[in-house]
């Protein structure tokens, strides 16, 4: 069975630094991509970037390029999604996804963060 | 790269069919045929409901159908049920390896 586990609920303060992570089972996780959604509070869903675990080709939305970085460490099956300098404005939640090739057929459970002074 | 745009709300009786559309540009909708389909029940995590416009996962119901004409797709659930309550957001390729969701839809069924 496939699966995306996700690091737990993070409540930051604005200017610190998160790096979360989404741990693949039950398949080749070198073999697809996994991408990174943003969902913020009662809105809809953002596609932020994808990596290629096998290579660690990175593709980043316009949207937020610049203010994210999208990991993988293949040895250990995980992909990271981290910043560097929080904003409010990052509150919501996030979720890793598999991409099979044109959509995303599998979702972790989501990680609620939280920033906040 | 802007959202796609989807009706904030649609509803329908038990029974009933309705449609949902997802009306993009030549630059993502219109140019592929990769427009992807997700529920999401609240508090839960998207699932993959149709992908490559009509195609749909194993597991999903032969209920849930989609379809694009033109820079717009759109979904339809037939025989709507209770549990079909939920959100929906329609995905597309937007080339250079990146892809564009809609804002949303929320089902009701009445």
């Amino acid at each position: 069975e496939v699966q995306l586990v996700q690091s737990g609920a993070e409540v930051k303060k604005p200017g610190e630094s998160l790096k979360i992570s989404c741990k693949g089972s039950g398949y080749r996780f070198t073999n697809y991509w996994i991408g990174w959604v943003r969902q913020m509070p009662g809105r809809g869903l953002e596609w932020m970037g994808i990596i290629y675990p096998g290579d660690s080709n990175v593709r980043y939305s316009p949207s937020f390029q610049g203010r994210v970085t999208i990991s993988a460490d293949k040895s250990i099956s995980t992909a990271y999604l981290q910043w560097s300098s929080l904003k409010a404005s990052d509150t919501g939640m996030y979720y890793c996804t598999r991409w099979a090739a044109v959509a995303a057929d599998n979702w972790g459970q989501g990680t609620p963060v939280t920033v906040s002074s | 790269q802007s959202a796609l745009t989807q009706p904030p709300s649609a509803s329908g009786s038990p029974g009933q069919s309705i449609t949902i559309s997802c009306t993009g540009t030549s630059s993502d909708v219109g140019g592929y045929n990769f427009v992807s389909w997700y529920q999401q029940h609240p508090g839960k995590a998207p699932k993959l409901l149709i992908y490559e416009v009509t195609k749909r996962p194993s597991g999903v119901p032969d209920r849930f159908s989609g379809s694009k004409s033109g820079n717009t797709a759109s979904l339809t659930v037939s025989g709507l049920q209770a549990e079909d309550e939920a959100d929906y957001f329609c995905c597309s390729y937007a080339g250079s390896d990146s892809w564009v969701f809609g804002g949303g839809t929320q089902l009701t069924v009445l």
